[in-house]
């Protein structure tokens, strides 16, 4: 398996624009992570699904992100619209129904927003 | 909700064994106990994972005491190459209200 993928790798964009982050994660995962790194507060959980439905979106900063998983293979962050404070590494991770604790992390979307 | 405490740095020689220890007090009742290693502009990698007691597998152990309140991830003999940041992550996946919580963070710095 190629492991966990997001897509774009870089992305750099104006404020107040709309940005989507992309991720696949691994074939027969059930459960799907989205983290946000900075220097300032690390790493944060944003949201997670099991089997493609939300169970928790607590970490959510505000109504301008928003998160979807139409299928089991595929999921996206949306940022809109987007502000400078949310210039960050956007990690997405899986895992396994079995070891549900052993995330599989991808390497990270980096969002600049100036 | 399980606030974690570590270490900001740690330095260590080739070759010793290297103990770095994770704060959660306020750890609930279903929560695990996970660690993680992060290289620079990769994503977090999984090391071990533990509830309570001793955990050992083929990299790391993992020490938990009786009363769940900090951990210890134990490395037996480090190389330049463990040479990384290593996060402990606390909380439960059974949608109840803890939330899994990364700690601060340990910058380990591996030397000849």
């Amino acid at each position: 398996d190629a492991g966990v993928i997001q897509s774009p790798r870089h992305e750099v964009t104006e404020m107040g624009q709309e940005v989507t982050l992309r991720c696949k994660p691994i074939s027969g995962h059930d459960y799907l992570f989205w983290y946000r790194q900075t220097m300032m507060r690390g790493l944060e959980l944003l949201i997670y699904f099991n089997n493609n439905v939300p169970i928790d979106d607590s970490g959510m900063p505000e109504d301008r992100f928003s998160a979807k998983m139409p299928n089991a293979s595929f999921s996206t962050l949306k940022i809109q619209p987007s502000e400078p404070r949310d210039s960050a590494v956007y990690f997405c991770a899986s895992s396994s129904i079995a070891d549900k604790y052993e995330q599989y992390f991808g390497p990270g979307t980096r969002l600049t927003v100036t | 909700l399980a606030k974690t405490t570590q270490p900001i740095s740690m330095d260590s020689y080739e070759g010793q064994e290297v103990n770095i220890t994770c704060s959660h007090n306020n750890i609930a009742t279903n929560d695990y106990i996970t660690w993680y290693q992060q290289f620079p502009s990769q994503g977090p990698r999984f090391i071990i994972q533990g509830y309570k007691t001793k955990v050992t597998n083929e990299v790391a152990s993992l020490f938990i005491p009786a009363d769940r309140k900090s951990s210890t991830l134990s490395l037996p003999r480090v190389s330049l190459s463990d040479t990384a940041v290593y996060y402990c992550l606390v909380g439960d996946l059974t949608g109840t209200a803890s939330k899994l919580t990364f700690g601060t963070g340990t910058r380990l710095q591996v030397t000849l």
